[in-house]
């Protein structure tokens, strides 16, 4: 089975530290994603990656980097914590960076609080 | 603007009844449809996915249909289980892309005993 880890399920940082949310994929898998999922806005892409150092913003990359040094690891960056982007994280992945037609597997997910 | 639009909202269905929820999107160029699962508090766990030639698909109860024509797809769960109750989530790619996923917002499906 594939299995997508998000390292922390619940973290609580206050306003302005720095965050590293990380994720790690057990298939070999090209594509890699960090989705945020707020009540009544569904998932939002933040960045996406579909090779080692490459990454492309999603549709919320503001206040987000990324990092993809290994293929199986990609790491979600908060420079400075703000209270909206109190969320739920979640990290994807799938097989074959170019196609669109493969099963996306998600992660548990890590509950963010910033306060 | 590509979008996809799920309906219900939400759902209260007793033990061992049939539901149908719904989702229609505007994604075009169409690549496939997927349905996933999110159980309260977790990550989404896929259940089906649809190209553009199929019309329906199966996964123990739950069944899907699309119809790429009307852009319209069902997601039809026989006799719902208190194990059923999450969020069923709808989401459309566009052909060609990579990382363009439209997702729905969902509809939260509740079964009671």
């Amino acid at each position: 089975d594939v299995k997508v880890t998000q390292s922390s399920r619940y973290l609580v940082k206050r306003t302005g530290e720095k965050v590293f949310l990380e994720c790690v994929q057990d298939m070999d898998h090209e594509n890699m994603f960090w989705y945020r999922q707020d009540p009544g806005l569904g998932l939002r892409l933040i960045y996406f990656s579909y090779d080692v150092k490459m990454k492309e913003k999603g549709d919320i990359p503001e206040g987000y980097s990324v990092s993809r040094e290994k293929k199986e690891r990609f790491s979600l960056i908060l420079e400075s914590a703000s209270t909206n982007q109190t969320s739920m994280y979640l990290c994807a992945s799938s097989l074959n960076g170019r196609s669109s037609g493969n099963t996306i597997y998600f992660g548990e997910g890590s509950w963010l609080t910033v306060v | 603007k590509n979008q996809v639009e799920q309906s219900p909202q939400s759902l209260i269905i007793l033990e061992g009844k049939n539901c149908t929820l719904q989702c229609n999107y505007t994604v075009s160029p169409f690549s496939n449809l997927r349905w996933y699962k999110q159980d309260t508090g977790r990550g989404p766990v896929s259940l089906t996915i649809m190209t553009f030639s199929e019309n329906t698909k199966s996964n123990g109860r739950y069944t899907a249909t699309l119809d790429a024509d009307t852009k319209q797809s069902s997601l039809h769960i026989t006799a719902s289980q208190l194990s059923d109750s999450a969020s069923y989530i709808c989401v459309v790619s566009e052909r060609g892309s990579q990382g363009n996923l439209i997702f729905g917002k969902g509809t939260k499906l509740s079964v009671k005993p």
